[in-house]
């Protein structure tokens, strides 16, 4: 079964600078989605970003862009200009094309950012 | 506005008793599931189901029932066998195929007291 590992229990990052959460993964498969998302104090969970395993080049959604290091079986979160409201959680996840009810989850990133 | 509703957002229960949470979404779409979320922890699959009257368990199903009877619903049943049910509760949907993104509800905190 996929695993997938984030290596940072925690992270604190300065306002409007930048930090760079890690994630890596465990798969035989060649084709996955990536996805992290974010889980703020309320508790519900928003993609932040998605990325398929087949494209090569990174996905970005404004602030939030990611490094896929396929051949590494890594997947970072790099968050630009962090603001106030990055404060949450974020869970790196892996779902598989091949069986499409395996979503495998992180342990979790708590990020604080300081004012 | 589409989305999906959990209820109730808490609960307390007695040891030995059952509970049932709910879970409703507007999606149209045909497959969702339920996690579990324990501190340090990632989210755990409980069940999941792909069609209306069709489950699966998934890695941690023991002490827990759910039913699929109509396509916008999807109860979870914590059971008097669950050894360890204080949790948090998260229930999700996704279209089926294509390894598209799960949409979630904001789930419901379960306190056995």
């Amino acid at each position: 079964a996929q695993t997938v590992t984030q290596s940072q229990p925690e992270m604190s990052v300065q306002e409007a600078e930048t930090v760079t959460l890690s994630c890596t993964y465990d798969t035989s498969e060649s084709d996955y989605y990536l996805f992290w998302y974010k889980q703020p104090p309320s508790r519900q969970m928003i993609l932040v970003i998605r990325q398929e395993a087949y494209k090569q080049q990174n996905a970005t959604e404004n602030r939030f862009s990611v490094n896929f290091q396929k051949a590494a079986k890594s997947f970072s979160l790099k968050i630009s200009d962090s603001q106030l409201g990055d404060a949450a959680m974020y869970f790196c996840a892996y779902r598989s094309v091949y069986n499409n009810n395996d979503m495998r989850f992180g342990a979790g990133t708590r990020l604080t950012v300081k004012p | 506005d589409g989305g999906i509703t959990q209820s109730p957002k808490y609960l307390f229960r007695k040891e030995g008793q059952n509970v049932t949470l709910s879970c409703e979404q507007n999606l149209n779409h045909d497959a969702m599931y339920w996690y579990r979320q324990d501190p340090g922890q990632g989210l755990r699959l409980i069940y999941y189901s792909q069609i209306v009257n069709d489950f699966q368990k998934g890695d941690i199903a023991e002490g827990y029932s759910v039913s699929r009877e109509k396509k916008e619903s999807f109860p979870l049943t914590v059971t008097s066998a669950q050894k360890n049910p204080t949790a948090f509760y998260l229930c999700a949907s996704s279209r089926t195929g294509g390894g598209g993104e799960l949409f979630f509800g904001e789930g419901s905190r379960l306190t056995v007291l």
